[in-house]
């Protein structure tokens, strides 16, 4: 089975640009999520969807991060100015369910640097 | 959420078993116990997870102290592969809050 695309894999922007992910969940996963990990760090829960619904945006930094599932399949990620605390890698995961923790699928992540 | 505590590091010998400690004392009833790895560039992945019973699959066994305050991964014969930063995760819902892990290095 497909795991986990998302591109592009690595982007070098400039301070107060913009920016934008995309990912693509597994086939058939209803839950998608978007992680940020600072360099040396766990990553850090962003949003999650629930099909096209959100579950949790609640350390979505929401004045420059947006993120939408508009059909429960495919989701984008934008930040909009970006910082330079922003240079992080960003990592999406989907789940069959919203389900107890197990089964979250990753994909290899967007490096993003802001210079 | 439960804190989990791991130590930064561990060293594994090539084909040893490599046992990776986690204290999460202040775990409550209905929280599981979840370990995720991330080989390095590449994104975190499901390896096992348990409740109160001690738990095996295909790539490690999960041991949980009978108080649940504490919990050991296994991996019985560790190879070059499994060199990985190793997460424990204590959640009782769908959000899995990493801490920094442990970065295990098995050499050969």
């Amino acid at each position: 089975e497909a795991g986990v695309a998302q591109s592009p894999r690595y982007k070098i922007i400039e301070k107060r640009q913009s920016v934008a992910f995309w990912c693509n969940p597994i086939s058939g996963h209803a839950t998608l999520y978007w992680y940020q990990q600072i360099l040396g760090q766990g990553p850090k829960l962003l949003i999650q969807f629930q099909n096209n619904g959100v579950v949790d945006d609640s350390q979505l930094p929401k004045d420059r991060f947006s993120a939408e599932r508009l059909k429960g399949v495919d989701s984008t990620l934008k930040i909009q100015p970006a910082k330079l605390e922003d240079s992080a890698v960003y990592l999406c995961a989907s789940s069959l369910a919203p389900t107890i923790g197990g089964g979250q699928y990753f994909g290899p992540g967007t490096r993003l640097l802001v210079l | 959420d439960a804190k989990t505590t791991q130590p930064p590091s561990m060293d594994c010998a090539e084909g040893r078993a490599a046992n990776l400690p986690c204290n999460h004392s202040t775990i409550s009833g209905n929280e599981y116990v979840y370990w995720y790895r991330q080989i390095h560039s590449q994104g975190p992945q499901y390896i096992i997870h348990g409740l109160k019973n001690n738990e095996t699959n295909e790539m490690a066994s999960l041991i949980i102290t009978e108080d649940r305050k504490s919990s050991t991964l296994i991996l019985p014969h560790a190879t070059l592969r499994d060199t990985a930063v190793y997460y424990c995760i204590v959640e009782s819902g769908s959000r899995l809050t990493f801490g920094e892990g442990t970065q295990l290095t098995v050499n050969p």
